[in-house]
């Protein structure tokens, strides 16, 4: 079963907005990252944040952990059309293997 | 440093064919990870080495499909038969798995493949 489940699935802004994008997981982790796609493209890796952090931040993104609610958040500040991609969380299971379990990812469309 | 590179990028063959994919890693990195990636069912993970030794398949659809690592740099994923369901974009990630530090996943291109 996806370990990790983004939401929402689907989220359209103006340039200069701001993007919320969350991520919810069942088990307990090492830690939980954040990847992005462009269209036709593999997957980028945007930031990663351990278990016992609960805010990251990088450049124009910032990212919250709550262990207790199994849940994190990506936002976006300052969008900009070239943001337009879609965006996975990945979570490293707490004591399982080396392996990322990922969601299905938000696709985000940032309009000009 | 040319990232993780994988061959071909689109494949489409005919059911029943034989596919093979390829991927070099990153020169350094100690895991390969195979992912498909299809509309309905997402990123699913096939199969990831660790140090050229396979540590968990459980991934692999069925006994049609086949991974190897021979080397550090090189790896294989095949598929025989291929079957239309058979078709998505499949991913090959290599990482440098260092104990207690996470580990970061790169990706490269994809393999698009089409079984008529």
């Amino acid at each position: 079963s996806q370990q990790g489940e983004e939401d929402p699935q689907a989220l359209s802004i103006q340039e200069g907005e701001n993007a919320t994008m969350n991520c919810s997981y069942k088990t307990s982790i090492n830690n939980l990252q954040w990847y992005r796609q462009n269209s036709g493209r593999g997957l980028v890796h945007l930031i990663l944040i351990r278990s016992n952090e609960r805010e990251k931040h990088s450049g124009r993104l910032r990212v919250t952990l709550d262990t207790s609610k199994k849940s994190s958040s990506l936002l976006i500040t300052a969008s900009r059309a070239a943001d337009t991609a879609s965006y996975f969380c990945a979570t490293e299971r707490q004591g399982g293997s080396e392996k990322l379990v990922f969601g299905k990812g938000t696709k985000l469309t940032v309009n000009p | 440093d040319a990232g993780v590179i994988q061959s071909p990028r689109h494949e489409v063959t005919e059911m029943g064919q034989e596919v093979t994919l390829r991927c070099k890693p990153i020169s350094g990195h100690n895991s390969l990870f195979w992912y498909r990636q299809t509309m309905m069912r997402g990123l699913e993970l096939l199969i990831y080495f660790n140090n050229n030794v396979p540590i968990d398949d459980s991934g692999m659809p069925e006994d049609r499909f086949s991974a190897k690592m021979p080397n550090a740099s090189f790896s294989t994923l095949k598929i025989q038969p291929s079957e239309p369901r058979d078709s998505a974009v499949y991913f090959c990630a290599s990482s440098l798995d260092i104990p207690g530090q996470g580990l970061e996943q790169y990706f490269g291109p994809g393999t698009r493949l089409t079984v008529t």
